[in-house]
C-alpha cells in the first residue's frame, strides 16, 4: 500500500523567505512522485514530478523538489515566496499496481505575507 | 496541451434531482479518467476510476448506483449524481491520463462546485 504524509496543514512564510513544504510518501515499490497546487474554486495544476531519474527536480513558478530514497522524503521547496503563491500544495504518490492511481496527502495551504 | 474541461463549473439542484456532469479531454486521448471528490478545506478523496468502454472501479464506500460514471469515448466520461441530496454537496474534480502515455500523470479538470439544496 501506499500513503503520503504531509506535515503542517498551514504554513506561513513572509515575502521573499525560503518556502518549505514537508512530503514523506511510503511505498513498497518505486514510486512516481508528484506535488500539484490549487488555487480557490479551481482544479490542481503540477508543479513538478518525480520519475525516477534526476532526483532533484525542478518544476514551474521556481518550485523543486528533491527525492531522498533514504528518508521517503519528497519535500517542496521555493527560494523567495511570492504572494502569488499563496495557495493549498498537494503531494502525491502513484506507482505499482494501483492501476495509475494517485494518492494524495492532505494538503498543505501556504499564506504568504506581505 | 494536455487540457480537461468540467462542465458545467457549477451547479444548483433541488434535493431528490439527478445531476450530470462531463469531463472531456480537449487535446489528448484517455483511456483512464478518476472523479475525485474535495469538501472544503480537505484533500481529494478517489471516488471511482472510469475506464473507456468498460464498467468503472469504484473505491470502498462509493454507492455505485447513486454515482452513476459513464465512459463512452476517449475524451468524455460523466458522473451522474442520481437523487442528489444535501450531502452529496461537494467540489468534484475529475482527471485524465494520457493515452500517449506518460508517467502515470494525471491532468485535472477545473471542478465542479455542486450545492444541493
Amino acid at each position: 500500500a501506499q500513503s503520503v504524509t504531509q506535515l503542517g496543514s498551514h504554513v506561513s512564510v513572509s515575502e521573499g523567505a525560503l518556502v518549505l513544504l514537508r512530503c514523506n510518501y511510503s511505498s513498497s515499490v518505486p514510486p512516481y512522485l508528484f506535488w500539484y497546487v490549487q488555487y480557490p474554486n479551481q482544479g490542481l495544476q503540477l508543479l513538478l514530478k518525480y520519475t525516477s531519474a534526476a532526483t532533484l527536480v525542478k518544476g514551474i513558478n521556481g518550485f523543486e523538489a528533491e527525492f531522498k530514497k533514504s528518508e521517503t522524503s519528497f519535500h517542496l521547496t521555493k527560494p523567495s515566496a511570492h504572494m502569488s503563491d499563496a495557495a493549498e500544495y498537494f503531494c502525491a504518490v502513484s506507482g505499482g499496481n494501483q492501476g495509475g492511481k494517485l494518492i494524495f496527502g492532505q494538503g498543505t495551504e501556504l499564506s504568504v505575507k506581505p | 496541451g494536455a487540457v480537461v474541461s468540467q462542465h458545467p463549473s457549477w451547479v444548483i439542484c433541488k434535493s431528490g434531482t439527478s445531476v450530470k456532469i462531463e469531463c472531456r479531454s480537449l487535446d489528448f486521448q484517455a483511456t483512464t479518467m478518476f472523479w475525485y471528490r474535495q469538501f472544503p478545506k480537505q484533500s481529494l478523496m478517489l471516488m471511482a476510476t472510469s475506464n473507456e468502454g468498460s464498467k468503472a472501479t469504484y473505491e470502498q464506500g462509493v454507492e455505485k448506483d447513486k454515482f452513476l460514471i459513464n465512459h463512452a469515448s476517449l475524451t468524455l466520461s460523466t458522473l451522474t449524481v442520481t437523487s442528489a441530496h444535501p450531502e452529496d454537496s461537494s467540489f468534484y474534480i475529475c482527471s485524465a491520463r494520457d493515452r500517449a502515455g506518460g508517467p502515470k500523470e494525471q491532468f485535472f479538470g477545473p471542478g465542479t462546485r455542486l450545492t444541493v439544496l
